[in-house]
């Protein structure tokens, strides 16, 4: 079975810095897909980026990219130049390709932006 | 089209009781997931369907729950005879069958509070 594992319950950063977000799985599948999703205090989860388990370049979105290290199965956010909207729950996931499309969930961790 | 809408936003109800909720997905996901997303967690997989077709139902999935999608179209998930730890944020997911991810949205969710 796959798990997902966010170590930091709760983080805070000063708007305009850097923030990175740990996260770590588990599998022994090699065709997968991993997530960072945000989810505002309005509750509705929002796909941040995605990144495919077979591409070695590390996924970018504007000021969020991730460092993708598949050997030791860790998966990490980065947030440049952090933004008072970015303040929300922030939860790493997983998709196996081959089991329906179903996402495997970290517990979250709490990002405050402070002015 | 506006995205996945789930309705009720929010249910009280007392426990023994039954409660339905209903999701209206994206018109032409053919993919729908239920979670369910207890407080300070993240979401956990209950149930998806492709089309009209349950596919596969968590452990979490008791027989006190049933989802069915009619005619491949709107979700409905109920939950007879309510204990208090069903109490949690039940959330609605659609998709494509090959959107890898990119293609997934969420809706607002439905928070159960069973008193």
């Amino acid at each position: 079975a796959q798990t997902v594992t966010q170590s930091q319950p709760e983080m805070s950063v000063q708007e305009a810095e850097t923030v990175t977000l740990s996260c770590t799985y588990d599998t022994s599948e090699n065709n997968y897909y991993l997530f960072w999703y945000k989810q505002p205090p309005s509750r509705q989860m929002i796909l941040v980026i995605r990144q495919e388990a077979y591409k070695q370049q590390n996924a970018t979105e504007n000021r969020f990219s991730v460092n993708f290290q598949k050997a030791a199965k860790s998966f990490s956010l980065k947030i440049s130049d952090s933004q008072l909207g970015d303040t929300a729950m922030y939860f790493c996931a997983f998709m196996n390709r081959n089991q329906g499309g179903k996402l495997i969930f970290g517990q979250g961790t709490e990002l405050s932006v402070k002015p | 089209d506006t995205g996945v809408s789930q309705d009720p936003r929010h249910k009280i109800t007392k426990r023994g009781q039954n409660v339905t909720f209903r999701c209206d997905p994206i018109s032409e996901h053919n993919r729908l997931y239920w979670y369910r997303q207890t407080l300070g967690q993240g979401p956990e997989f209950l149930t998806y369907f492709q089309n009209e077709a349950q596919l596969e139902k968590s452990r979490l999935l008791s027989d006190r729950f049933s989802a069915e999608r009619p005619k491949g179209s709107f979700s409905t998930l109920e939950i007879q005879r309510t204990e208090q730890g069903d109490s949690a944020m039940y959330l609605c997911a659609s998709s494509l069958v090959y959107a890898g991810g990119n293609g997934y949205t969420f809706g607002s969710g439905t928070r159960l509070t069973v008193v």
